[in-house]
């Protein structure tokens, strides 16, 4: 049974700042997925890793995925405000669903 | 942008009671789905759905459960007899295949009194 794990699961930090978060899986799999949740909200993809060393970059946000390691990481650069959500990833098992991450909730404070 | 969209956004309804939550999906998506999400908690998955069938069901998926795509439209997830449990945010999702990404709807917010 594939496995998910985030950490942080609670990340509380300055604007301004800079921190990494991180999710682990437990089998193969070579396409992750990072979603944002606001509280009461669906969910919104940010980004669509496909591939070993695929590398994705937003504004402040930017993806990294190491399917050797089974490893993606999500990287805040300079945090403001508006980034406070929960952010969840997410790993497909070949095509038929996801296994989602427990949630890392971000707050950026002023 | 083409978004997912779910009916109703909030119901409520007695414990025993059959509900249906509709989704309609994008057009090009080929692949369907629907998770949930207890407050607070992990978005789980509950089916998935293709070519008019069911491809994968979790444990949470039992005979409770059904899901439909009656008009080659609309996918319905229904819930035959409702328990307290049940009581969550429902997600439909969809997606082309190949390396695109899920679009989630807006979801269902289920309360089971």
């Amino acid at each position: 049974e594939l496995k998910v794990e985030q950490n942080p699961l609670f990340l509380s930090m300055q604007e301004g700042k800079n921190y990494t978060i991180y999710c682990n899986y437990s089998t193969t799999s070579d396409r992750l997925y990072w979603y944002r949740q606001d509280p009461g909200k669906s969910l919104e993809s940010l980004f669509v890793l496909l591939s070993n060393g695929a590398v994705k970059q937003e504004g402040r946000l930017m993806a990294s995925l190491d399917t050797k390691a089974r490893l993606s990481t999500l990287h805040i650069t300079a945090a403001v405000h508006d980034l406070s959500a929960t952010y969840f990833c997410a790993v497909d098992i070949a095509g038929q669903n996801f296994v989602f991450g427990p949630g890392t909730r971000l707050s950026v404070l002023p | 942008e083409p978004e997912v969209t779910q009916t109703p956004s909030h119901q409520v309804t007695q414990m025993g009671q059959e509900v249906i939550l509709r989704c309609v999906p994008i057009s090009n998506h080929l692949y369907f789905y629907w998770y949930r999400q207890i407050l607070g908690q992990k978005v789980e998955f509950l089916v998935s759905f293709y070519n008019n069938e069911i491809s994968e069901k979790s444990e949470i998926f039992d005979d409770q459960f059904s899901v439909e795509r009656p008009d080659g439209s609309n996918f319905t997830l229904k819930i035959r007899s409702t328990k307290l449990e049940d009581s969550a945010m429902y997600f439909c999702a969809g997606r082309q295949g190949g390396g695109y990404g899920y679009t989630f709807g807006s979801g269902t917010r289920l309360t089971v009194v």
